[in-house]
């Protein structure tokens, strides 16, 4: 079957760095997706990764490894407005649709 | 540039009942997809439009079904409505040919079945 997981929830202070964790099994791999969702909203998109690496994009880093069906997701300097459940998503063997985890609220402490 | 728009924004409705949600694609976007929400969980993939026809199916069951305009806007039309219905359907639009990370989310319909 196919299954990605994630923590269902992490709390974080304000100003520090939390990494949040991906993990999945699928059939095939076109790559993975992460996405942030403030509730009772749509889904935004933060990163994508094809790859093996980090990418960097300001506050947020993403990374894969592909071999270990591992990605993580990095926000640095957290902020308020960061509380959030953050999705990871992978595009499997289908070129149709993407395969979701069932996210990971993010909780940030003052 | 609009953005997808979807509607209405809330709706009630009761068990065994049928509705119809709406969903206008971003502009230049040929390509609709639509997910289920359930709280607490990730969306789950209910179908793809491309071209008017339906391009690929997610594990749901006939009662959902869909449409495409030719002018890509799209419906999804869900009969015998159950309790466990009750969730948040996204709508996405993309381009066929484009990146697949180009996959935008309208704000959803957020359905309650009482």
């Amino acid at each position: 079957g196919q299954n990605i997981d994630q923590p269902t929830e992490m709390t974080a202070t304000e100003g520090a760095i939390v990494q949040i964790n991906c993990t999945y099994q699928t059939s095939g791999f076109n790559g993975l997706f992460w996405y942030q969702q403030h509730a009772g909203e749509a889904p935004t998109f933060l990163s994508y990764n094809v790859l093996d690496g980090l990418e960097e994009k300001g506050r947020f880093s993403s990374f894969l490894s592909r071999s270990k069906g591992y990605s993580y997701l990095l926000l640095k300097e957290l902020q308020m407005k960061d509380s959030a459940s953050y999705l990871c998503a992978v595009w499997g063997d289908s070129n149709y649709q993407l395969i979701w985890g069932a996210g990971t609220k993010l909780i940030i402490k003052p | 540039d609009a953005g997808v728009t979807q509607s209405p924004t809330h709706l009630i409705k009761t068990r065994g009942q049928q509705v119809t949600l709406r969903c206008s694609p971003k502009s230049g976007h040929d390509t609709v997809s639509w997910y289920q929400q359930a709280l607490g969980q990730g969306p789950q993939f209910i179908f793809q439009y491309y071209e008017e026809e339906e391009r690929q199916r997610g594990n749901f069951p006939d009662r959902f079904s869909g449409h495409q305009f030719p002018n890509y806007s799209s419906e999804l039309n869900v009969n015998a409505l159950l309790l466990g219905d009750s969730a948040l359907y996204l709508c996405a639009s993309s381009l066929d040919q484009g990146n697949p990370y180009e996959q935008y989310f309208g704000p959803g319909t957020r359905l309650t079945v009482t």
